[in-house]
């Protein structure tokens, strides 16, 4: 079966330009993730979703960072004013139901502000 | 708040070596989830193994065996008899019971290079 899949998987913006990563998640899993990847370091939780409902976006760096997901599938986390900072690889994380599941990882997106 | 260390960011071995990757956490919650991570060269991150609090029991599956010790916090990952397609940064990650879904926090990463 077809994985979690996003895309552009590169982009690169101009410093000021809004940008929108869309994440395809594994059909039917409920739980939907975002998770920021900085260069030579580890994932770094951005927000989460369960179905529609974003129930956790302490992660967010600031208000310029903005993630739906408005029918419980496809999710958009869309950045406005991009940054050089913002420069990272994006990832998306889907998992199902059950309580502590494996979560599936998409390819990231790697955005470059320049 | 949590948190996970990896020490060692990069690990060089020749094939058929044995890897021991090290990684130790910090949680206040009592009921927690540890995790390793492989992300090759394509970037996307494979699960490899997961372990709740409550089972200190260590196991071997195929070439990847664990450690899990709560009396020194620490969760380490060895895989025997190494091959290159083994080449990749491996992530050790912490899952806590009271957060919202499952959110992982993980560890800078260990980079494994492995020559033939």
């Amino acid at each position: 079966g077809a994985g979690v899949s996003q895309s552009p998987r590169y982009k690169v913006a101009k410093r000021g330009q809004d940008v929108a990563l869309r994440c395809d998640p594994i059909s039917g899993h409920v739980s939907l993730f975002w998770y920021q990847q900085a260069l030579g370091q580890g994932p770094e939780f951005l927000t989460y979703f369960q179905n529609e409902a974003q129930l956790d976006k302490s992660g967010l760096p600031s208000d310029r960072f903005f993630a739906e997901r408005p029918e419980g599938s496809v999710s958009t986390l869309k950045i406005q004013r991009t940054q050089q900072e913002d420069s990272a690889v994006y990832l998306c994380a889907s998992s199902s139901r059950l309580a502590y599941n494996e979560q599936f990882f998409g390819p990231g997106t790697r955005l470059t502000v320049l | 708040a949590q948190k996970v260390t990896q020490a060692q960011t990069e690990i060089s071995v020749v094939e058929k070596e044995d890897v021991t990757l090290d990684c130790v956490y910090e949680t206040r919650d009592t009921t927690y989830y540890l995790f390793w991570y492989k992300q090759p060269p394509s970037g996307e991150l494979v699960f490899l193994i997961r372990r709740n609090s409550f089972d200190e029991q260590n196991e071997i599956s195929g070439r990847y065996s664990w450690n899990f010790q709560k009396s020194t916090s620490s969760f380490n990952f060895t895989i025997t008899a190494s091959q290159v397609v083994d080449s990749a940064v491996y992530f050790c990650a912490l899952s806590e019971a009271g957060a919202a879904g499952n959110k992982l926090t993980f560890g800078g990463g260990t980079r494994v290079l492995v020559k033939p």
